[in-house]
């Protein structure tokens, strides 16, 4: 699964808390993702990062910030917890092809997921 | 913006039924990728299609890649209880490519 880890696995909060969540990757890759699934919305992208300290907005990011200070960690913050943001957020990272195979380079590999209730 | 859709929602087979989901892009794409997650698991990359016409096959998995490339196709033939999830395809976005638009998902459930 490509060296990807998600912590915590579960979390219940109540509303106004802030909450940190954190991607780990051991592989050295570039690209890393966060997203949200809930039903009926499938997977939608929070926020992503093209390197360490480049990030950049997803379609979902009102209410949410990152960090990524070094290439194999990757933060997501909720300010302000709100019970809206209850979902299971996956953390994701583009592989990296070989220099034959550009276009594997735009797949994804995705961490185990972490639920999150906000009470 | 680039939409990606996918139907059925939801599909209800007895074992050793055929299934398939059909995916469609608003926009031409430069590949197509399928991903299968289970019931409390997290998305699998399963396939990745790129040329017009393109037409893979997993097993009893067949993956297919429009010529337009705007749709695509997942059949699974003779379904089993293992086949039971949800299958994504997604493609990159034209003005980043390094970000995937996912379709909603077909959610499959296999009746033994």
């Amino acid at each position: 699964d490509a060296g990807i880890t998600q912590s915590p696995r579960h979390k219940v909060t109540e509303t106004g808390t802030p909450v940190t969540l954190r991607c780990h990757q051991t592989e050295n890759h570039r690209y890393m993702y966060w997203y949200r699934q809930d039903p009926g919305h499938g997977l939608r992208l929070i926020h992503y990062s093209y390197g360490v300290k480049d990030t950049d907005k997803g379609e979902v990011s009102d209410g949410y910030s990152v960090s990524r200070s070094k290439t194999e960690d990757f933060l997501l913050t909720l300010e302000s917890a709100t019970s809206s943001q209850t979902s299971v957020y996956f953390c994701a990272i583009r592989a990296t092809g070989t220099s034959f195979s550009e276009m594997a380079k735009e797949t994804q590999y995705f961490g185990p997921g972490t639920r999150l209730l906000v009470l | 913006g680039q939409q990606v859709m996918q139907i059925p929602q939801y599909q209800h087979v007895q074992e050793g039924e055929d299934f398939t989901t059909y995916c469609n892009s608003s926009t031409t794409l430069s590949n197509i990728q399928w991903y299968k997650q289970r019931p409390g698991g997290h998305p699998v990359f399963l396939i990745q299609l790129v040329k017009s016409g393109e037409v893979k096959k997993q097993k009893r998995l067949t993956f297919q890649f429009g010529e337009a490339k705007k749709n695509s196709s997942l059949h699974i033939t003779a379904t089993q209880t293992t086949d039971v999830g949800t299958y994504f395809c997604a493609g990159p976005r034209k003005t980043s490519g390094s970000r995937l638009t996912f379709g909603e998902g077909t959610q499959l459930t296999v009746n033994p």
